[in-house]
């Protein structure tokens, strides 16, 4: 089965500047890459996404790069704010089957 | 767009009894659902996947008749977690796919288990 592989695990940025989370995936067949934000007690919600047919994706301050070679991707947060502070999770998936989670990683952005 | 609700929102109960976790998808329809359990500080962990009308598929490791699944509808899926001991205590959450999607989860706001 897939293994997703996540780092690091803990992140600590000054406001204002970039944070990067990266991972790994090991089934080629994965084609689906989605990025989840959880705060504590309170459900992942889904902030970006990827298709293994596109390399990079950007929303405002998240943008999300994938290399399909090399079977990894990032999530890019830029001027991070301390409302960015929270666990942020990502995930790999072929088409109609279930996610394989990373580990997660505590984000915590100083004021 | 794309709401899951879960009820009860916390429970807390007697170790012995089995507890009914309810996942809604409000605005879709949902083929599928799935159920998760995440300790403090740790990943999301599958715990089974919910297709409607049919048998849940659970994840190795996973007891069937432990924690008993059922998607009656196209908006609703039920976890029951039956004997309920303390080491059962977690943080259950569903997800839900849209009907004819085939990747994005929308996940539920989660159900807190405490088994005393």
């Amino acid at each position: 089965g897939e293994n997703v592989e996540q780092h690091p695990s803990t992140l600590s940025v000054q406001e204002g500047d970039s944070a990067v989370i990266k991972c790994t995936y090991s089934d080629s067949a994965s084609n689906y890459f989605p990025w989840y934000k959880q705060e504590l007690g309170k459900r992942p919600q889904l902030i970006i996404d990827i298709r293994s047919n596109v390399g990079e994706k950007k929303d405002q301050r998240i943008a999300v790069t994938l290399n399909k070679t090399a079977k990894h991707f990032s999530l890019h947060i830029t001027e991070t704010q301390p409302e960015d502070s929270a666990v942020y999770f990502c995930a790999a998936s072929s088409a109609g089957n279930q996610f394989y989670f990373g580990t997660g990683t505590s984000l915590t952005v100083i004021p | 767009g794309a709401v899951v609700s879960q009820h009860p929102s916390r429970v807390i109960c007697k170790s012995g009894t089995s507890v009914k976790i309810e996942c809604r998808s409000l605005d879709f329809q949902a083929t599928t659902m799935f159920w998760y359990r995440q300790f403090p500080k740790q990943s999301l962990m599958l715990m089974a996947t919910s297709n409607e009308g049919s048998k849940a598929t659970y994840e190795q490791g996973v007891e069937k008749d432990k924690f008993l699944i059922n998607h009656a509808s196209l908006t609703l899926s039920t976890l029951t977690v039956t004997s309920a001991h303390p080491e059962d205590s977690s943080f259950y959450i569903c997800s839900a796919r849209y009907r004819g999607s085939t990747d994005t989860q929308y996940f539920g706001p989660g159900t807190r288990l405490t088994v005393l």
